[in-house]
């Protein structure tokens, strides 16, 4: 398995203002995810973070709204930009392809709470 | 993209009584699927994967191609079961979890 970590935990934020979540891992990935999950939703995958290359975007998700960053392959991390108060929601960070897992599941992280006033 | 559907977003029993949460998928081949649960104020986490044919907490699901199902089930629920689960296809360029059954289970 992996620990995953999510820093913050939780933001209050003013609109216009960004925010920016780091997800650390234990040990090297070859997927992370970045997904949204808004009160008494499902999750929705926001993009693929790849290593050294641009993260692969979700329909109705962009990178001037969600510059994503992974420099190596145990760290990502999400920025939510010029926010409103429609973006409050848990932002959470997966890994999938670990090298020592047979299958395929995802590990997931504690998650950002993010409320914008 | 490999997708599944969970048609009941809401889903209450009784302590005790049987409970089979639903999921289809749609698409062909040799699915690989799981299930994955979040308790409250906990992460998301794995709770079987069809592949292993385990049993967890009680649960088990079969994958049933003739019907393209991989219902989670469990004999008797109980108080701790109540939680958000979610099925999901493997990790991949596209993956789409299941908009996920929130379980209540009644004392």
């Amino acid at each position: 398995s992996a620990v995953i970590s999510q820093k913050p935990s939780r933001d209050i934020c003013q609109r216009g203002t960004s925010l920016t979540i780091q997800c650390q891992v234990d040990s090297q990935v070859t997927m992370m995810f970045w997904y949204r999950q808004q009160p008494g939703q499902s999750l929705t995958l926001i993009a693929t973070a790849n290593q050294g290359s641009e993260a692969t975007y979700e329909s109705g998700f962009v990178i001037d709204k969600f510059p994503i960053s992974r420099p190596n392959l145990t760290f990502s991390t999400l920025t939510v930009s010029n926010m409103s108060p429609e973006d409050s929601s848990i932002y959470l960070c997966s890994v999938g392809g670990l090298a020592l897992i047979a299958g395929n599941e995802q590990f997931f992280g504690p998650g950002t709470r993010l409320t914008v006033l | 993209a490999q997708r599944v559907t969970q048609p009941e977003k809401l889903l209450s029993v009784f302590k005790g009584a049987p409970v089979e949460l639903k999921c289809n998928y749609s698409y062909s081949g040799s699915p690989e699927l799981f299930w994955y649960v979040q308790y409250s104020r906990q992460r998301l986490q794995l709770l079987l994967r069809h592949i292993s044919r385990e049993s967890i907490k009680g649960f088990t699901a079969d994958l049933n191609k003739g019907e393209t199902s991989f219902h989670l089930k469990k004999p008797f629920a109980q108080e701790e079961d109540s939680a958000m689960y979610y099925c999901a296809p493997p990790t991949g360029n596209q993956f789409y979890f299941g908009t996920g059954t929130s379980l209540t289970v009644i004392p």
